[in-house]
């Protein structure tokens, strides 16, 4: 696709309910990186897959995340159990095989915890 | 920890004047460096990126990378107040995509009419 394609854009679920957000990555792009913006805050690094592989998981905040990355392209971001925390935009962002490492993003998944 | 450090602002610029953003980085071996805007509501976008010391420029935007001091900035030339934004620096600590990129927190600036 011509960018990164996240779905959905927004999420309005209950506390306690699981979701899931997708992102569609670049076509091509090996490397494709999951992050969180609070309302107001800096990105906050999730997960990093390049290729079908995740070599940092470091800032998945609890079990409670998990993500998957099937084929080499889209992926998954699962949350179980939502709290009202989790409340934030996902950001999904994707880029070429090093060295062109330059990351372009998504328009995000706002989710909200109610 | 690799560290990325920018100061959070608000940074005011009169419209037409220079704008300076800065950012500081822990990671000596860092290898490539990125400046993206961050509109409100909107996702980040790239608008330079810079590898080699020195300065690099692109219309009003120039990068500058100090490899000994660690640091680089981004300076907007002839500020718009379309530039009001956020400026997010981020680093690549090995140029070869196997860490993960680190963001700074951002830099909120306003050009003032």
């Amino acid at each position: 696709g011509a960018g990164v394609s996240q779905s959905p854009s927004n999420k309005v679920t209950e506390k306690g309910k699981d979701v899931e957000l997708r992102c569609d990555p670049i076509s091509g792009h090996t490397a494709l990186y999951w992050y969180r913006q609070s309302l107001g805050q800096g990105l906050e690094f999730l997960i990093y897959f390049q290729g079908n592989s995740a070599p940092d998981k470091s800032g998945l905040p609890s079990d409670r995340f998990s993500a998957e990355r099937t084929g080499g392209s889209v992926s998954t971001l699962t949350i179980q159990r939502t709290q009202q925390e989790d409340s934030a935009v996902y950001l999904c962002a994707s880029s070429l095989a090093p060295p062109n490492t330059e990351a372009f993003f998504g328009q995000g998944t706002r989710l909200t915890v109610v | 920890q690799k560290e990325v450090e920018q100061n959070s602002g608000p940074l005011s610029v009169p419209e037409g004047a220079i704008a300076s953003l800065n950012c500081t980085y822990s990671d000596r071996g860092s290898q490539s460096f990125f400046w993206y805007r961050q509109y409100s509501g909107k996702s980040p976008e790239l608008i330079m990126f810079i590898y080699s010391n020195g300065d690099k420029e692109d219309g009003r935007f120039t990068a500058q990378l100090n490899r000994a001091s660690q640091y680089i900035s981004l300076l907007i030339r002839d500020s718009k107040l379309s530039d009001s934004a956020t400026y997010l620096c981020a680093v690549d600590p090995t140029g070869f995509g196997n860490e993960k990129l680190t963001f700074g927190t951002g830099t909120r600036l306003t050009i003032i009419p």
